[in-house]
Order: structure tokens, then sequence, then C-alpha cells
């Protein structure tokens, strides 16, 4: 079946500009997660939803990140007034059980 | 506070020198550790899960062992096509985060 796809492949923005990165998880997946990578290091935790429970924030770096999932399926993660700090490649993996995760191929975001 | 290494940070090897990976972790409840496998440009593949000390998972030319204090990838007789980021990673509580350590890059030349 399909696995976790992500969209945009690429974003290049503006400092100051939103950005919205889009994942769709596998389907029938409770958990999905967002993750930064930034070059050269090793990946963040960012947010994790599962399921109908409050999701766990605790990874997101500042009030400018924010994620949304409807019920089990697609999750926006939104950041506003872009940062060149922000740039980074963001994954996207979806879990049944909680392991394992399995990821998506990521959205590079380059902010000049 | 939770802590995940891996040593060295660049591998490279002939291919069919065999060779092994660390990883060490210090952390508060080990939940699971997991090896993943990325190429350029795509994101983590997973290779396997580890839950505790003494399990081995093999795969391919690849065999993963997990210690109380560390896990090994152990890659025997490897080809071109292993070349890679492996990265390791745990978890500490259901459902929740990976904590990921910085990687070994393995280039396998022929």
């Amino acid at each position: 079946g399909a696995g976790v796809s992500q969209s945009p492949s690429n974003k290049v923005t503006e400092k100051g500009k939103d950005v919205e990165l889009r994942c769709d998880p596998i389907s029938g997946h409770t958990a999905l997660y967002w993750y930064r990578q930034r070059l050269g290091q090793g990946l963040e935790f960012l947010i994790y939803f599962q399921g109908n429970s409050a999701p766990d924030k605790s990874g997101l770096p500042s009030d400018r990140f924010s994620a949304e999932r409807t019920g089990e399926s697609v999750s926006t993660l939104t950041i506003q007034r872009t940062q060149q700090e922000d740039s980074a490649v963001y994954l996207c993996a979806s879990s049944l059980t909680g392991d394992p995760q399995y990821f998506g191929a990521g959205t590079r975001l380059s902010v000049l | 506070e939770d802590q995940v290494t891996q040593s060295p940070e660049a591998l490279r090897l002939q291919e069919g020198e065999s060779s092994s990976l660390n990883c060490s972790y210090t952390v508060s409840g080990l939940r699971g550790l997991f090896w993943y496998r990325q190429d350029p440009g795509k994101g983590p593949e997973f290779l396997f899960t580890l839950y505790s000390a003494g399990e081995e998972k093999e795969k391919e030319r690849l065999k993963a062992t997990l210690t109380k204090k560390e896990s090994f990838l152990h890659i025997t007789a490897p080809k071109p096509e292993d070349s890679a980021t492996y990265l390791c990673a745990v978890r500490t509580d259901s459902w929740g985060k990976l904590q990921f350590g910085s990687g070994t890059q393995v280039v396998v030349t022929p």
C-alpha cells in the first residue's frame, strides 16, 4: 500500500512569510509524528497526535509553530513568520501501534 | 537528561570489509531502541526494533544487538548499496516521540 506522503517536497519562502506543510499518513495509522532535521544533524521531535488524545506539543520550538490533524487523517504543520533558522527538512511519520514509525520523504524548507 | 550518542560519525569501508556501528544511550526507562537507514534526500527507512538487553535482530547483511547501555549494528561483508546514514533512536514512553542520535554515515567502496 501507499506510504506516508508529504507535500510539497520542496518549499522556498521569504523570511516573515507563513508556510503550511502537509502530511498524509498510512491509511489506518492512528499515530502521527512531526520531526525536523537540520543540515548535518539528527532528527528533532516536534509534535505527535494519537487518536483522539490531546497532542504532545512538547517539541515545538516556539509559538510560531503549530499543527493540526483531521481525525486520523491528514496533518498540517504551520510555521508563521518564518525565520532563516527554520530552514530544515520537516519529516512526518505514522504508526499503527506506536512501533515502528514509518517516515515520509520530507519537505525541504528554505527560508531566504 | 536522556542522551543518544552514535559513533563513529563517518565510516568508509571496502566492499566485503565487515564493521560495527555503535549507539550508546543514557535514558530513564527504555521502551524500545530503533535503527533506521537514511539515503540522501529521503526519509528514514525502518530497519529494526529492539526491546530488551540480549535481544538480536538480523536482516540480510545487518545484525542489531542490544545491551543495557548500548546497541551495535553489525554490517557483514557490506556492498556499495549499503552506503547510507544509519540512525539510532530510543523511545522512553508509550506511543511517544523518538529521540535520535546524529547518525553514522557509511560509505562502501567497490
